[in-house]
């Protein structure tokens, strides 16, 4: 079946370096999702690409949409400690008769300060 | 404008007794989703309902799980004769209608903790 991977499962960095998590799936998606989980917390929405090659930024975080929509990228400038927590991306998979949100296993980013 | 409520927030159940977590949508959502999340890792869908209706329960274990959204009332999911392996945060999500185009809004989750 359809699979959403995402890399790394783990970074750690400094307060101020840059991060980048990557998503990749093996069948073209019509939209891909963001979301962070903060320690404790439940997922929270962040955004939502839709067309080929898209990019939106929101403040420090950049997300991008690939040009063949099987890949994406969450790339967060100067990382601060508010960053910390676990990124996940998600996408529609045909399966069951209908369109499932499939999420991949994420990514855990922690800053030190 | 109450996002999704989920209750209780922590549950601790001794093994063999049942377990019922409970959802309420965000107002004017008909679709609820429920997740399991073990520590650390990532979410793992395991039913999916609208109003009186189960769509796909495909990621619920056959046995001791089952999961309902009647008419009037929240959603439940409920664990028969709880074992450890069940311990795990139990997330549920909801959206206003279904397409793999809406995003999901998450309750804060419940923590079930087997003694």
């Amino acid at each position: 079946g359809q699979q959403v991977m995402q890399i790394p499962q783990y970074q750690h960095v400094q307060e101020g370096e840059d991060f980048t998590t990557y998503c990749n799936s093996s069948t073209t998606l019509s939209n891909i999702q963001w979301y962070k989980q903060r320690p404790g917390g439940h997922p929270v929405f962040l955004i939502q690409l839709v067309k080929s090659g898209e990019v939106k930024k929101q403040k420090r975080l950049t997300f991008q949409f690939g040009e063949a929509k099987k890949n994406s990228s969450l790339h967060i400038t100067a990382t601060q400690t508010t960053d910390v927590g676990t990124y996940f991306c998600a996408g529609p998979a045909f399966s069951g008769g209908y369109n499932k949100l499939i999420f991949g296993a994420g990514t855990r980013l922690a800053v030190h300060p | 404008n109450a996002g999704v409520m989920q209750n209780p927030r922590h549950l601790v159940r001794r093994r063999g007794q049942e377990a019922r977590l409970r959802c309420s949508p965000m107002k004017g959502h008909s679709h609820v989703y429920w997740y399991r999340q073990l520590p650390e890792e990532g979410l793992k869908f395991m039913v999916y309902l609208q109003k009186e209706n189960i769509i796909d329960e495909s990621g619920m274990p056959k046995e001791r799980f089952s999961a309902e959204f009647p008419k009037e009332g929240p959603s439940i999911l409920r664990i028969q004769q709880v074992v450890r392996g069940d311990s795990a945060a139990y997330f549920c999500a909801s959206s206003p209608q279904h397409s793999s185009n809406q995003p999901q809004h998450f309750g804060d989750g419940t923590r079930l903790s087997i003694l």
